[in-house]
Order: structure tokens, then C-alpha cells, then sequence
């Protein structure tokens, strides 16, 4: 198994410009998240889905989007990107079942938005 | 206002020597809590996970206490080895199954030769 995939790696873009940041993961995981790092700071729930075509807002959702058409994949989309979306982005996947217990996390995308 | 704080913000530590990590939390309703290591670079990897009912789980060197009562977490690292140098992230989720998921900003721990 890959696990849970991201790219890309790295990411330059200007302000004003929208992009996708893709994940992927292969262990059949009906709950996957997105993140945000910030330094100094914990990481914070974007987006996430429970499920193909089930989404739902976590704590910072403001100028980002997600859909969910299959279970594989759950893109993130910035649409107009914006200095202060810089960040570290990880997307997480997880058994729910009878609840969110182990998550396994993609290596993350570092975004610079000049 | 669900929170998650960790203690120390980083600390150091000689190889060999043991050290303890705390997490508070105020997230209700609780679901469970995690501790996660994450290297630099690299996505968080899972260490513990526990649930209300239980008080202490350990994996190798690693042994995570809870307390429910008082909504405190410690994550105690035995005989510390160099590769143990790394951020340790206190993790809680709330609400429907765990859906929610707070994140402390974790504990930077550097360990020495």
C-alpha cells in the first residue's frame, strides 16, 4: 500500500491565482482531512469528508474547497490564493466506523503564496 | 472554546534520559486523545490512542497517561534515544465520532549525545 499520497511537493503561487492540491490513499478509508500547519501553531481541520460525496467545514474552511466523488481522492482547492493561505497542508485518512481513532497522514505541501 | 495546550513548548534533553510531555485539553464532548510524533519534514505518525475509559497505553519506550476527570494527558519517554528528536503533537476529538479534531502546537523535544 502507498497510504495516504499528496501532491505536489512544493508549491509557488501568486496572489490571486487557484490551484488543487491533490491526495490520494489506497487502505479503503472512509473519513480524510485536510490540514493546515502554521508555525507555532497546532494543526488545523480545513475540510473533511466522511465519505464520497459527504463533506463538512472544520475550523478554518474560509477560501478553500473539497469534494469527494470517490473514496481514493479528496482534493483541496484554494480558488483566489491569498499571502495568508502560506502554509503546510496535510491531508489524513482514517477507519470511522465507531469513531476517528488512528489517522495516517500524506507527507504535506508546502504552499508559498507571494 | 475547545483547546488543546502543551508543556514545555521544547525542551532537551541528554541521550539515555527520560522526560515527560503534558497536554491539557477543554474539548468537549470528548471522543478520544492521541499523541503523535512528527519529524521534520514529515507528516505526524500516530503513537497512542485512548479512549474515556482508559487511563495509561503505552507503545515501547512510549507510555501516555489520561486523566478524564481533570482533562489532562502525559506522554513519558523512556531511555531517549537520538532519533526520538522531534515535535510530539497532543491530539483530541470531539463531536460526532470524533470528527473534530483539535490539535495541541506541540512539544519540540531535542535529544543530545
Amino acid at each position: 500500500n502507498a497510504g495516504v499520497t499528496q501532491t505536489p511537493k512544493f508549491q509557488v503561487l501568486k496572489t490571486g491565482q487557484s490551484m488543487t492540491l491533490q491526495c490520494a490513499q489506497d487502505m479503503n478509508h472512509e473519513y480524510m482531512s485536510w490540514y493546515r500547519q502554521d508555525p507555532g501553531m497546532g494543526l488545523r481541520l480545513i475540510h473533511y469528508s466522511v465519505g464520497a460525496g459527504i463533506t463538512d467545514q472544520g475550523e478554518v474552511p474560509n477560501g478553500y474547497n473539497v469534494s469527494r466523488s470517490t473514496t481514493e481522492d479528496f482534493p483541496l482547492r484554494l480558488l483566489s490564493a491569498a499571502p495568508s493561505q502560506t502554509s503546510v497542508y496535510f491531508c489524513a485518512s482514517s477507519w470511522a466506523g465507531q469513531g476517528i481513532y488512528e489517522q495516517y497522514f500524506g507527507p504535506g505541501t508546502r504552499l508559498t503564496v507571494t | 472554546k475547545n483547546q488543546v495546550e502543551q508543556s514545555p513548548q521544547s525542551l532537551i534533553i541528554l541521550e539515555g534520559k527520560n522526560c515527560t510531555l503534558q497536554c491539557n485539553y477543554t474539548v468537549s464532548p470528548f471522543s478520544n486523545l492521541r499523541w503523535y510524533k512528527q519529524d521534520t519534514g514529515r507528516g505526524p505518525v500516530s503513537l497512542t490512542i485512548m479512549t474515556f475509559s482508559e487511563n495509561t497505553k503505552s507503545n515501547g519506550r512510549y507510555t501516555a497517561t489520561l486523566d478524564a476527570d481533570t482533562k489532562q494527558s502525559s506522554l513519558h519517554i523512556t531511555a531517549s534515544q537520538l532519533s526520538d528528536s522531534a515535535s510530539y503533537i497532543c491530539v483530541v476529538s470531539s463531536g460526532q465520532k470524533g470528527f473534530k479534531t483539535i490539535f495541541g502546537a506541540g512539544t519540540r523535544l531535542f535529544v543530545k549525545a
